[in-house]
């Protein structure tokens, strides 16, 4: 079956540095790349995602890269805030349904 | 969280004692996933359900635990009987047929003493 790796499990960084978190996945029948977010006490929400068919995606401060063939791909945090310390999950997926996670990255943005 | 409701948010119990941890997703959604989370094994799928009929329960842990969908707007996860291990917190998810993203809840933290 799939399994998710994700390195870092714990990254510091200062506010308005940059963060990248790694994701390597074993199944190459996956085609579907969500990143969630995980604030104390609360659910994981998602903050972007990433389809086989697409090597990069942008969302303002926020981006992701999937390289197929070497089977992983990055989330990439700009200009970082202390509002963005959480924890972080790769996840993947064979058409959305049984989504395998990695152990997640807990993020801490120094002012 | 907004469009999933779980409850009871927090639970407290005894070993042997029956759990029911309950899920209530908004409408238009026609997948809804049952998900435990601990510090030592991360996030686990545990079941999931297309059209209120279970699809995949291959990651439920033991016989201990059931789930049933007798709605689209009402899911039970149920542990009879619980014992300390089974102590996490618990999310229900939902999703769309064709669409990948889940939307989860806001969890139920269950302690079992």
């Amino acid at each position: 079956g799939e399994n998710v790796e994700q390195h870092p499990s714990t990254l510091s960084v200062q506010e308005g540095d940059s963060a990248v978190i790694k994701c390597t996945y074993s199944d190459s029948a996956s085609n579907y790349f969500p990143w969630y977010k995980q604030e104390l006490g609360k659910g994981p929400q998602l903050i972007i995602d990433i389809r086989s068919n697409v090597g990069e995606k942008k969302d303002q401060r926020i981006a992701v890269t999937l390289n197929k063939t070497a089977k992983h791909f990055s989330l990439h945090i700009t200009e970082t805030q202390p509002e963005d310390s959480a924890v972080y999950f790769c996840a993947a997926s064979v058409g959305g349904f049984k989504t395998i996670f990695g152990a997640g990255t807990r993020l801490f943005v120094k002012a | 969280d907004a469009g999933v409701i779980q409850s009871p948010r927090h639970e407290v119990t005894e070993m042997g004692q029956e759990v029911t941890l309950r899920c209530k997703p908004i409408s238009g959604h026609n997948s809804l996933f049952w998900y435990r989370q601990t510090m030592m094994r991360g996030l686990e799928l545990l079941i999931y359900f297309n059209n209120n009929v279970p699809i995949d329960d291959s990651g439920m842990p033991e016989d201990r635990f059931s789930a049933k969908m007798p709605n689209a707007s009402f899911s039970t996860l149920k542990i009879q009987p619980s014992e300390p291990r089974d102590s996490a917190v618990y999310f229900c998810a939902i999703g769309t047929s064709g669409y990948n993203e889940q939307f989860f809840g806001p969890g139920t933290r269950l302690t079992v003493l």
